[in-house]
């Protein structure tokens, strides 16, 4: 298995830009979860997916941000525009819905607004 | 709501020793799960040890073991015989069922050789 998979590792962009984030769970979790990882404020969780239906988006910081879950093995977080405090690591994590509960995630990906 | 925290930012323990890290939770529910996740300097998330809270028994993880409280609501990680690799931040996790998983703020564990 190859773990959930986030694309790109590592993104630098200028304020303004917009920013996807990619991911890809594990195949037969029903599950999906966007983190957002700072120093200063520790792992957030931004938004989450059962079955491809956004729960709780409570996390989500501004208009800006946004997630999709198009099917059960693909989903985007975009950022749109950027700014510099938008900087951080981005993590994407997957579980079944049943049984283990854990969660598995991915490698993570660091965006640098300039 | 459910909380979860960890009272101790940083700590560090001398090669070999044995460290104990805490967290305690809040919650109104019987039923959930506790997990010890681990994130090196690579980033990298991964899973210590978790615990059903329905099970009595304390989960064992070859050096890494746990002390559950249930009526206290405390979930402490043992490390034993600690090694350089063990170096990371821990967070402590609460989940029920398929609902969100609550972190806590993490420990910095700092291995000295």
């Amino acid at each position: 298995d190859a773990g959930v998979i986030q694309s790109p590792r590592h993104e630098v962009t200028e304020m303004g830009q917009e920013v996807t984030l990619r991911c890809k769970p594990i195949s037969g979790h029903n599950s999906l979860f966007w983190y957002r990882q700072t120093m200063m404020r520790g792992l957030e969780l931004l938004i989450y997916f059962n079955n491809n239906v956004p729960i709780d988006d409570s996390g989500m910081p501004e208009d800006r941000f946004s997630a999709k879950m198009p099917n059960a093995s693909f989903s985007t977080l975009k950022i749109q525009p950027s700014e510099p405090r938008d900087s951080a690591v981005y993590f994407c994590a997957s579980s079944p819905q049943q049984g283990a509960n854990e969660q598995f995630f991915g490698p993570g990906t660091r965006l640098t607004v300039l | 709501a459910q909380t979860v925290t960890q009272s101790q930012p940083e700590m560090s323990v001398q090669e070999a020793e044995t460290v104990t890290l805490s967290c305690t939770y809040d919650t109104s529910e019987s039923d959930y799960y506790l997990f010890w996740y681990k994130q090196p300097p690579s980033r990298q998330m991964i899973l210590v040890i978790r615990q059903e809270a329905y099970k009595q028994q304390n989960a064992t993880e070859n050096r890494f073991s746990v002390n559950f409280q249930k009526a206290a609501k405390s979930f402490s990680l043992k490390i034993s015989d600690s090694q350089l690799g063990d170096a990371a931040m821990y967070f402590c996790a609460y989940r029920r069922g398929d609902d969100k998983i609550i972190f806590g703020k993490g420990t910095r564990l700092h291995i000295l050789p």
